[in-house]
């Protein structure tokens, strides 16, 4: 496969589940991204990841774990979510050194 | 910091017509400005992108996008739309810290 791909690409959990989000990158980027894309407003940036090291967590809650073992994977841990987490979850990748970020087709997240 | 208006929430246009999608950023000096497209149920697509030079830029899918600092705008426009083009346009800037601001987005209709 070619470009930012997400797995899975819905997922359905209840308040209670763990679920894990997979970002995978094909672009030999180093540079990763999740946002969080909810009705009616602005993507939010939530976590960015430099050549595997954490440099933006954008005041996200902990129930969202992010994990970047290799600057090709990128993951977003789930646990003890809300109703109000229900969104689309995007990853985006570039070069560290770059502006251009490419992404993925999300993940549609719906929390019960 | 810098910020993203696009001032249209929604637009409907005819196919045939031409189309143009507003977008005024608030930064101190030139960002790097892009335009991006959400078909429904997919990912964001570079439509095209500024960063310096030539003010008019073109991009894929025959869009194109004008830089005017004088106006802090970066509009976007398309000849002739097709149906293909219904869609969500986002407009988002980048201040040289590698992190996007994204606009609240533009849906666009197209009737037959």
């Amino acid at each position: 496969e070619t470009g930012v791909t997400q797995t899975p690409r819905h997922l359905v959990m209840g308040m209670t589940n763990k679920k894990s989000l997979k970002c995978e990158q094909h672009l030999g980027h180093n540079a990763m991204y999740w946002y969080k894309q909810s009705a009616k407003k602005p993507l939010e940036l939530m976590f960015v990841y430099n050549f595997k090291e954490q440099t933006e967590n954008n005041s996200v809650p902990s129930r969202f774990s992010p994990e970047c073992p290799n600057s090709s994977h990128l993951f977003l841990h789930l646990h003890t979510l809300q109703p109000e987490d229900s969104a689309l979850y995007l990853c985006a990748s570039s070069q560290a050194s770059e502006e251009t970020q490419y992404f993925g087709p999300g993940t549609r997240l719906l929390v019960l | 910091a810098q910020s993203v208006t696009q001032p249209d929430i929604h637009i409907t246009v005819s196919e045939g017509a031409s189309l143009e999608l507003r977008c005024n950023y608030s930064y101190g000096a030139t960002p790097y400005l892009f335009w991006y497209v959400q078909s429904p149920g997919q990912g964001l697509q570079l439509l095209l992108k500024y960063f310096s030079g030539d003010t008019l830029v073109q991009g894929i899918k025959g869009f194109e996008a004008e830089f005017k600092r004088s106006q802090s705008s970066f509009n976007l426009r398309k000849p002739s739309v097709h149906w293909s083009d219904a869609a969500e346009y986002f407009c988002a800037v980048a201040a040289g810290d590698y992190k996007l601001s994204f606009g609240a987005g533009t849906t666009v209709t197209v009737r037959a």
